[in-house]
C-alpha cells in the first residue's frame, strides 16, 4: 500500500550493529505497529503504538525497541543485531472502528544479519 | 489461526478453476476476521473482512465464509487467475481494542 513506506527495503549489516527501520504513513492513521515474518511462519508482533504517547510491547520484543516520533513516522529499532533477526520486517497502520480494526501493510524490509 | 511452522501448505489450481483455501482460527470469543494476500516480495494486502454476525461476505470474484460452530473461515476466488497466484493468510480479532492474530498462511499456485 503506497500510504504506508518502509525504508530501506533491504539491508544487510554484521552482527552487533545498530540498526533502524523507518515506516511512514500519510494515512493519517493513530495505530501503527511493527511485525517480523520468517519463512513459512505468520506475522508475529514487535511492538504497537495506538498514538504518539503510547508505545506497547507485543509478542517478541526482546532485542528490539521503537521510537513513535509523530503520529505518521514509527520507527524500529535492533541495538544490537544478532543473525537470528533475520527476517522481513513489516510495518501496519490502523484506525478502529467499533469492532473493526483493519491493518494496512507497507511493502516491508528485507533484513539480513550476517 | 494455526501456525503451520516452516512449510506452507500449497494449493494448486488450474487457471479458471475456483480456489477454496481454509482456516482455523483459535479464539471463539473473536468477532473480526481478515483475509490478506501476500504477493513475492510484498506486504499484505487486506482482500475482503467478515463480522462475526455474519456467515457469508461476498466481494469481486473472492466470497467469504464463517462458520463459527467449528472455527472455520474460508476463501473462495472465483475463475482463479494467474495473478490470485500468491500467499494468503487469515487473521482474527476480539473487539477493535485487540491485537490481531494472523495464521500462518496458505500458498495458491496457479496453473495456466
Amino acid at each position: 500500500d503506497a500510504d504506508v513506506t518502509q525504508t530501506p527495503r533491504n539491508r544487510i549489516t554484521k552482527t552487533g550493529k545498530r540498526i533502524m527501520l523507518e515506516c511512514s504513513q500519510t494515512k493519517g492513521h493513530d495505530r501503527m505497529y511493527w511485525y517480523r515474518q520468517d519463512p513459512g511462519l505468520g506475522l508475529r508482533l514487535i511492538y504497537y503504538s495506538f498514538d504518539v504517547k503510547d508505545i506497547n510491547k507485543g509478542e517478541i520484543s526482546d532485542g528490539y525497541s521503537v521510537s513513535r516520533q509523530a503520529q505518521a513516522k514509527f520507527s524500529l529499532s535492533l541495538e544490537s543485531a544478532i543473525p537470528n533477526q533475520t527476517a522481513l520486517y513489516f510495518c501496519a497502520t490502523s484506525d478502529p472502528g467499533l469492532v473493526t480494526d483493519t491493518q494496512y501493510f507497507g511493502p516491508g524490509t528485507r533484513l539480513t544479519v550476517l | 489461526g494455526e501456525s503451520v511452522g516452516l512449510h506452507l501448505p500449497t494449493l494448486s489450481v488450474q487457471e479458471g478453476d475456483n480456489s477454496i483455501i481454509n482456516c482455523a482460527y483459535s479464539n471463539s470469543a473473536s468477532d473480526y476476521f481478515i483475509w490478506y494476500k501476500q504477493e513475492s516480495g510484498k506486504g499484505p494486502q487486506f482482500i475482503i473482512d467478515i463480522r462475526s454476525n455474519m456467515d457469508k461476505r461476498q466481494g469481486q470474484r473472492v466470497t467469504v465464509l464463517l462458520n463459527k460452530t467449528v472455527k472455520h473461515l474460508s476463501l473462495q476466488i472465483a475463475a482463479t487467475q494467474p495473478g490470485d497466484s500468491a500467499v494468503y493468510f487469515c487473521a482474527e480479532n476480539y473487539n477493535a481494542g485487540n491485537m490481531l492474530t494472523f495464521g500462518g498462511g496458505t500458498r495458491l499456485m496457479v496453473k495456466p
